[in-house]
């Protein structure tokens, strides 16, 4: 089946610096990509839609420069975590659809900023 | 605004069926059910969807009730690794929108 493929699983980082997390649709195109985030105990939140060649559409409190997406191929979208501080460690988790039926997930990124 | 509302947690015996149910009396004529399902610090998995018609598959089955009001999610012989997080989720089938998960429902499959 369709698998989406999410890298790196774990990062630590210290505070100030930046971390660059992948999205790949292994099988299949996708024009969009969704990344969510989550918190310990709580359920996922979207923080963005990627769009394959345009600009990313951001949800409302989600800061577009300190989440920087790109989405520069059909295949490949990128979500960089910019001056990362400690209340940017969560949970990161991106999907493509394969089709407008079929939602695919990432095995999710575990990012700690100490 | 989550459209489906899931008891916070259930527990099932091993071997038994685990039947979680989910209500989304707010559900359009055209709104997919999804069932989804997240295991501790990995991804969400798919599971199943449907319109109105009951469907199973290696998983699981999904029961529909006729006025599409809410759903059954079975999992015929719950194992260990069945314990999780389960979403149940509606939207349109067209547009590659993005999932709105509720809280789900914590499965805990007990020995």
């Amino acid at each position: 089946g369709a698998v989406v493929s999410q890298h790196p699983s774990r990062v630590i980082c210290k505070s100030g610096t930046s971390v660059k997390i992948e999205c790949r649709s292994l099988d299949f195109q996708a024009t969009t990509m969704f990344w969510y985030r989550q918190f310990p105990k709580q359920s996922l939140m979207l923080m963005a839609t990627s769009n394959e060649g345009s600009k990313a559409t951001y949800e409302q409190g989600v800061e577009k420069d300190k989440f920087l997406i790109n989405h520069a191929s059909l295949t490949l979208s990128t979500l960089t975590v910019t001056s990362a501080h400690p209340e940017d460690s969560s949970f990161y988790i991106c999907s493509a659809h394969r089709d407008p039926t079929e939602a695919f997930f990432g095995q999710g990124t575990r990012l700690t900023v100490v | 605004d989550a459209k489906t509302t899931q008891p916070t947690s259930m527990d099932c015996a091993e071997g038994r069926a685990a039947n979680l149910p989910c209500n989304h009396s707010t559900i359009s004529g055209n709104e997919y059910v999804y069932w989804y399902r997240q295991i501790h610090s990995q991804g969400p998995q798919y599971i199943i969807h449907g319109l109105k018609n009951n469907e199973t598959n290696e998983m699981a089955s999904l029961i529909i009730t006729e006025d599409r009001k809410s759903s059954t999610l079975i999992l015929p012989h719950a194992t260990l690794r069945d314990t999780a997080v389960y979403y149940c989720i509606v939207r349109p089938p067209t547009g590659a929108n993005n999932l709105f998960f509720g809280t789900g429902t914590r499965l805990t499959v007990i020995p």
